[in-house]
């Protein structure tokens, strides 16, 4: 099946610094996806995003298909950033089906 | 977007016994999921929950240890059957709602000793 990597694992900032996480997948997919998972195990939708890049506020997304990644830009962390995010893909005929990756797991200090 | 309800949100349960989870969702959708997150692990996808036909599970798991149900299209429930400590985790069920996008429930925390 499709493998997900997500890095770094692990990110510890002080609040204020920004920073860049990567999700490279290993085969054509429908849909990505990030996920916040809050301290109380909440998954929050960050992005829906297959190709192009969006932006939510401190947030962005930027998706290149074409080289299989996806990065996610947290500009300007807050101590309620901490938490756990998840990239997700649908595979080409997975029927919706997402294969997550291992997640990093951000701290952001205040 | 949708707004999806777990019950219960947590239990503690003895090994042997069975928890039986529901997840009800505000409009009707199509597509269910459900899920198990291991401790410090990432989500894994159990089955999907087929509305008026059995469940399609994923490799590794099996409708005897997690039966489902989907009467409808905003309800199923997901049971952990005979559980052991293997099964602590957190259970998650989801739906597509919008284009083609993925929502999850609040997710139910399960220890077993």
């Amino acid at each position: 099946g499709i493998q997900v990597e997500q890095s770094p694992p692990d990110l510890i900032l002080q609040e204020g610094a920004n920073s860049t996480l990567r999700c490279n997948f290993s085969d054509s997919v429908n849909n990505l996806q990030w996920f916040h998972q809050n301290p109380w195990g909440q998954l929050i939708n960050l992005f829906y995003i297959p190709s192009g890049t969006k932006q939510n506020g401190r947030l962005s997304a930027t998706t290149v298909a074409t080289e299989r990644y996806s990065l996610l830009y947290i500009s300007s962390s807050q101590t309620t950033d901490s938490g756990v995010y998840f990239c997700a893909v649908e595979p080409n005929n997975a029927g919706n089906m997402l294969t997550f990756g291992g997640g990093t797991r951000l701290m952001v200090k205040p | 977007s949708a707004v999806i309800s777990q019950k219960p949100s947590r239990d503690i349960c003895q090994r042997g016994t069975s928890l039986t989870i529901q997840c009800q969702v505000d409009s009707q959708v199509t597509m269910m999921f459900w899920y198990r997150q291991q401790p410090g692990q990432s989500l894994t996808l159990i089955a999907t929950a087929n509305q008026g036909s059995e469940a399609t599970y994923e490799s590794g798991f099996v409708i005897d240890k997690f039966p489902i149900s989907r009467p409808n299209l905003t309800f199923s429930t997901l049971t952990v059957s005979n559980m052991s400590p293997e099964d602590s985790s957190i259970y998650l069920c989801s739906v597509i709602a919008g284009v083609n996008e993925q929502f999850f429930g609040p997710g139910t925390r399960l220890t077993v000793l």
